[in-house]
């Protein structure tokens, strides 16, 4: 089955500055790679996610890149805010058009220093 | 429109009691996942029903979990008789049939503590 491995398990900027957090998954019939967003105490909400036909996909300060060669992606978020700190999770799966099946990473505790 | 919702929020028990978890899904959502994490590691996918078929139940842990969706609405999975590890987060997901499937809404959890 598939395997996801996410680094690093906690990282901490300063306001302003760039946070990458990069995950590798092991299928390589995997072809859809979402990251969520979970602040504390509440629900993971997806923030952004990319096909495998795709390289790389922008939303305003959040960006994802894939390298399918590699088996590898990562989440960027430029001009980080207090509001970023959370917890993100990567995550992996193979559409099959019969569900969804995802396959996590172990989070990256995010935290946005004044 | 009223997101995904997991009752109760938090639930404490002891070791060898029974315990159901609740989730109702989106309004017209035929997918429902749910998913467990536990302490500071990854969320586990543990079962899959569309509407009231269970389409994959390969994360089960053990046959002291039972999950059900009666009439393809809300769901329940009932832990009996909890051990220590079962203690974790359990998150239920939904989404739609076709085009946007892949795009999950999680609830919020339940946190469950088995002393």
């Amino acid at each position: 089955g598939e395997n996801v491995e996410q680094h690093p398990s906690t990282l901490s900027v300063q306001e302003g500055d760039s946070a990458v957090i990069k995950c590798t998954y092991s299928d390589s019939a995997s072809n859809y790679f979402p990251w969520y967003k979970q602040e504390l105490g509440k629900r993971p909400q997806l923030i952004i996610d990319i096909r495998s036909n795709v390289g790389e996909k922008k939303d305003q300060r959040i960006a994802v890149t894939l390298n399918k060669t590699a088996k590898h992606f990562s989440l960027h978020i430029t001009e980080t805010q207090p509001e970023d700190s959370a917890v993100y999770f990567c995550a992996a799966s193979q559409l099959t058009g019969g569900g969804n099946k995802l396959t996590f990473g172990t989070g990256t505790q995010l935290k946005v220093e004044l | 429109e009223a997101g995904v919702t997991q009752f109760p929020s938090h639930s404490v028990i002891e070791k060898g009691q029974t315990v159901t978890l609740r989730c109702d899904p989106i309004s017209g959502h035929d997918n429902l996942y749910w998913y467990r994490r536990v302490m500071g590691k990854e969320i586990k996918f543990l079962l899959h029903f569309v509407k009231e078929s269970k389409q994959d139940e390969s994360g089960m842990p053990n046959n002291r979990f039972l999950a059900e969706r009666t009439g393809g609405t809300y769901s329940t999975l009932k832990v009996q008789p909890a051990e220590l590890e079962d203690s974790g987060v359990y998150f239920c997901a939904s989404s739609p049939q076709g085009l946007t499937n892949e795009k999950l809404f999680f609830g919020s959890g339940t946190q469950l503590s088995v002393l």
